[in-house]
């Protein structure tokens, strides 16, 4: 399978506890996005990459967000001292950009994260 | 800043039926607009995009045609299918090709047989 792909699919968490999701882009993509999404939403922008470079971050944000790309593959997100407010659907997506191109994400799957 | 409005769901429909879902937005500078679908257990799927004002996307039957002058980007499908049952987004990406997409709440559409 070629498509993104993420890791863990589901997650049951404490509140308080750090979690890590990984994302697998495809393989050419230079850029790497990644949202949320609560129920009964559209995703919501975190932040992207273009290669290794984290280019934006949201102010949904918060410090306690902290995500990477250390090689320009594949990403990591990592929530310190969850929260229950955290719980939601965490997608990431990829595509290849250049200047003139207004094309494609292609997401995976999401990880789930439940704070109990 | 940039935002999308869809038209509350849930939609249901019988199979064969006339499917239109709205979506306007609000953007500065030349947006393109796409909508996106997410079948029962699958991933986020590009349906159809337009870049430009009177663009019209299409795919699989679906066809939403950008309008600047109402700053509107409906979804339309003349005879649905059971399998059209998904949860349809709207979204708009910046210009000078940004691919940061700002997503409508989504239309959970439900096709009866």
């Amino acid at each position: 399978d070629t498509g993104v792909s993420q890791d863990p699919r589901h997650k049951i968490t404490k509140r308080g506890q750090n979690v890590t999701f990984r994302c697998d882009p495809i393989s050419e993509h230079n850029r790497l996005y990644w949202y949320r999404q609560t129920l009964g939403q559209g995703p919501e922008f975190l932040t992207y990459f273009q290669n290794e470079a984290q280019l934006e971050k949201s102010r949904l944000l918060s410090d306690r967000f902290s995500a990477e790309r250390p090689k320009g593959s594949f990403s990591t997100l990592e929530i310190q001292r969850t929260e229950q407010g955290d719980s939601a659907m965490y997608l990431c997506a990829s595509s290849l950009y250049w200047r003139e191109n207004t094309g494609e994400l292609f997401f995976g799957e999401g990880s789930r994260l439940t704070v109990l | 800043g940039n935002s999308v409005t869809q038209m509350e769901g849930p939609v249901t429909l019988s199979e064969e039926a006339f499917l239109t879902i709205n979506c306007t937005y609000t953007a500065t500078g030349y947006p393109s607009l796409f909508w996106y679908v997410q079948y029962p257990g699958e991933g986020l799927q590009l349906l159809l995009k337009a870049t430009k004002a009177d663009d019209k996307g299409s795919n699989k039957g679906f066809e939403a045609t950008y309008r600047k002058e109402t700053t509107s980007f409906h979804l339309e499908k003349g005879s649905v299918q059971v399998s059209d049952s998904a949860v349809y987004f709207c979204a708009l990406s910046g210009f000078q090709g940004a691919q940061k997409l700002v997503f409508g709440q989504g239309t959970r559409l439900t096709i009866n047989p």
